[in-house]
């Protein structure tokens, strides 16, 4: 069973600050990890996602994350926001072998200050 | 680019109708699904398909049904809607194997009244 906590329903950054979202992820299988955007009236788009090929995985936008086994972590971050980073971001865990179900966490809505 | 379409972005519908949501996917994908999103709760998965005619329930299916008769169309009925199914709901697609991610349509935000 997977499962993933998402720390901060709400975050506010200011214009240029550094952006941090907080994903701790449980799993009893080695685990694909991902994180989706989605802006104000649209589906979720794919950000980036880590299929065990490299801990350390870029995305668009700017966005990267670090996966940690050892912390069961997996943090979005950018190292300066911008007013049209401004969505809800979701972090979500699903299993490697065969046929696997996406499981999300309950969302991030990242807040941008001019 | 992959493209899922929801047929309806808004829908207002009476306690008690039956309601139907429709999904189609343009990549041929084998997994299609229905998500609802609220408020705090994030997505939770209803019902999801692996193949034609296949289905398979997911963590929160009371209430619904599905259809897949064509590889590119998946359907959510409502069987008697209520007041409690008002929310936003998203359908997804993806390829076979588990590492590739879903793409999801725009939504439709349904309201029960």
């Amino acid at each position: 069973a997977q499962s993933v906590t998402q720390l901060g329903s709400h975050v506010s950054v200011s214009e240029g600050a550094l952006v941090l979202l907080r994903c701790n992820y449980s799993s009893s299988v080695p685990p694909y990890l991902f994180w989706y955007v989605q802006y104000p009236n649209q589906g979720l788009q794919l950000l980036l996602k880590y299929t065990s090929a490299a801990t350390l995985v870029k995305g668009i936008n700017g966005f990267e994350a670090e996966f940690k086994k050892s912390e069961t972590s997996f943090h979005l971050t950018k190292p300066s926001a911008h007013m049209s980073d401004a969505a809800e971001y979701f972090c979500a865990v699903s299993g490697q072998v065969g046929f696997q179900k996406l499981v999300f966490g309950t969302g991030t809505r990242l807040l941008v200050s001019p | 680019d992959v493209k899922v379409t929801q047929s309806s972005r808004y829908l207002v519908k009476r306690t008690g109708e039956k309601v139907f949501l429709e999904c189609v996917q343009d990549m041929d994908h084998e997994n299609m699904f229905w998500y609802r999103q609220d408020p705090g709760l994030g997505l939770r998965l209803i019902y999801f398909s692996y193949d034609v005619k296949m289905k398979e329930k997911g963590d929160i299916p009371e209430g619904y049904s599905v259809s897949r008769e064509k590889k590119e169309r998946f359907s959510l009925i409502l069987e008697s809607a209520s007041t409690n199914q008002t929310s936003m709901y998203l359908c997804a697609s993806s390829p076979g194997t588990g590492s590739q991610p879903q793409h999801f349509g725009d939504g439709t935000r349904l309201s029960i009244l």
